[in-house]
């Protein structure tokens, strides 16, 4: 299976702050890569598809690059609805995996 | 307005059996794929099984091959996850989410139902 490693895994940080979240691939998956955004209590929301492609409808602040092994989610400017748990996810084999996520929480 | 609807689930032994179920509403759920993804309480992410909308190829994580089966009704507009030989390590809240945008399986997902809760105790 290919393992999606995701780092910071808590990430503290003030409303306006640039952010930053890496995820990497233990083997190399192209561009099939996928984040979402979870809330507590609430389910994943799709934010991007294709490492790069932002999903209908989600702020210009996000947005994503990488290929290969290694992928960056940034959102610009960080908004009080933005705090949040944030998952990798690959979908280059039939075994889809996820990042163990991230935590975006209030500095 | 896309609406996935998950139900079925509960409090049931180890051992025992459960089916959950996911009503689907507001697109063409022949034509998509569809997926059951899985949250343990306090951590993240696990996909469990898929099944393509083109043909109905199913598709399982090693953790649950042999013991859950995925199957879709497309007159009821309804995906199913039957669950046996459940075990203590399977209690999670079950999203039903759907393939991104009809692609084949491997796929993200676009749209995930609210969850439902199994809890695998004695």
């Amino acid at each position: 299976d290919i393992q999606m490693t995701q780092s910071p895994s808590t990430l503290s940080a003030s409303v306006g702050d640039r952010v930053t979240i890496t995820c990497r691939a233990s083997q190399s998956i192209s561009t099939w890569l996928a984040w979402y955004q979870q809330k507590p209590g609430k389910a994943p929301k799709f934010l991007i598809y294709k490492a790069s492609s932002l999903e209908s409808g989600v702020p210009s602040r996000f947005s994503g690059s990488g290929s290969g092994t290694e992928f960056t989610l940034t959102i610009s400017s960080l908004q009080p609805d933005d705090f949040a748990t944030y998952y990798c996810q690959q979908y280059n084999s039939y075994f889809l995996t996820f990042g163990g996520g991230t935590k975006v929480e209030i500095k | 307005e896309v609406q996935l609807l998950e139900s079925g689930g509960g409090l049931v032994q180890p051992g025992g059996s459960l089916r959950l179920s996911c009503a689907a509403s507001g697109f063409t759920f022949s034509t998509y794929g569809m997926s059951w993804v899985r949250q343990a309480p306090g951590k993240g992410l696990e996909w469990v099984s898929a099944i393509s909308g083109s043909d109905g190829s199913t598709y399982y994580a090693d953790s649950v091959k042999g013991r859950f089966t995925i199957s879709r009704d497309n007159s009821k507009n309804t995906l199913y996850l039957q669950m046996n030989s459940l075990r203590a390590e399977d209690t999670a809240v079950y999203y039903c989410a759907s393939g991104y945008s009809g692609y084949d399986f491997p796929f993200p997902f676009d749209y995930w139902g609210q969850g439902t809760l199994v809890t695998v105790s004695s």
